[in-house]
């Protein structure tokens, strides 16, 4: 089983949609949750970080379920410009040295 | 302040040479990961590294593959004897030790 699992979609939405992306991780002792953003296989970028109270950041909402072991992230009103691939990243709660692990990542497409 | 320097930006190889892709990290962050992207797959961990010494290298295949972080100078990743399968994009991400990392652009090996 992979240690972070993202749908790889892809998502087609049309602008102004509302889209939610799910990821589950499978270490349980797991610290640090993460949203990266790729751009046509550039660099990842950091979006945001995910907390357990969850947290917004203009149209992006990202939430955090300790017990499911499940990280979701909310995308509202959609732009052209939201079109990449996000990928979801936990830091591995079984070692210290802060490796960031990325599920496969999951794209968005966003048609006007 | 210049970011996470990799270069080089993109380098070809004939099978069974030697590649050797470099990663200056942001001044002032003393930890380094290397990742490698394989064609419609996620950024996987290979290594990470402080300065002379090699942290984590889990990720690492066994034969061909080496890592070092001298004490002066880029970290360098080594791949010897390359095979079509190395052909992938390698990030490199730097750190000061918390969880801010900055990744530079990436070297896309290609082997033909």
């Amino acid at each position: 089983r992979k240690e972070v699992e993202q749908d790889p979609g892809p998502f087609n939405v049309p602008e102004g949609a509302t889209v939610a992306f799910n990821c589950t991780y499978s270490n349980s002792a797991s610290q640090s949750f993460f949203w990266y953003r790729q751009d046509c296989r550039k660099e990842p970028k950091l979006l945001m970080s995910v907390y357990s109270s969850g947290n917004e950041d203009g149209r992006f909402t990202a939430q955090l379920n300790r017990a499911s072991q499940y990280i979701s992230l909310l995308i509202r009103d959609s732009k052209l410009s939201d079109s990449a691939t996000y990928l979801c990243v936990v830091i591995s709660g079984s070692s210290n040295t802060g490796k960031l692990i990325f599920g496969q990542g999951t794209t968005l497409q966003v048609k006007p | 302040n210049a970011g996470v320097m990799q270069n080089p930006r993109h380098l070809v190889r004939r099978r069974g040479q030697e590649a050797r892709l470099r990663c200056s990290p942001m001044k002032g962050h003393s930890h380094v990961y290397w990742y490698r992207q394989l064609p419609e797959e996620g950024l996987k961990f290979m290594v990470y590294l402080q300065k002379e010494n090699i942290i984590d290298e889990s990720g690492m295949p066994k034969e061909r593959f080496s890592a070092e972080f001298p004490k002066e100078g880029p970290s360098i990743l080594r791949i010897q004897q390359v095979v079509r399968g190395d052909s992938a994009a390698y990030f490199c991400a730097s750190s000061a030790g918390g969880a801010g990392y900055t990744f530079g652009s990436g070297t896309r090996l290609t082997v033909v």
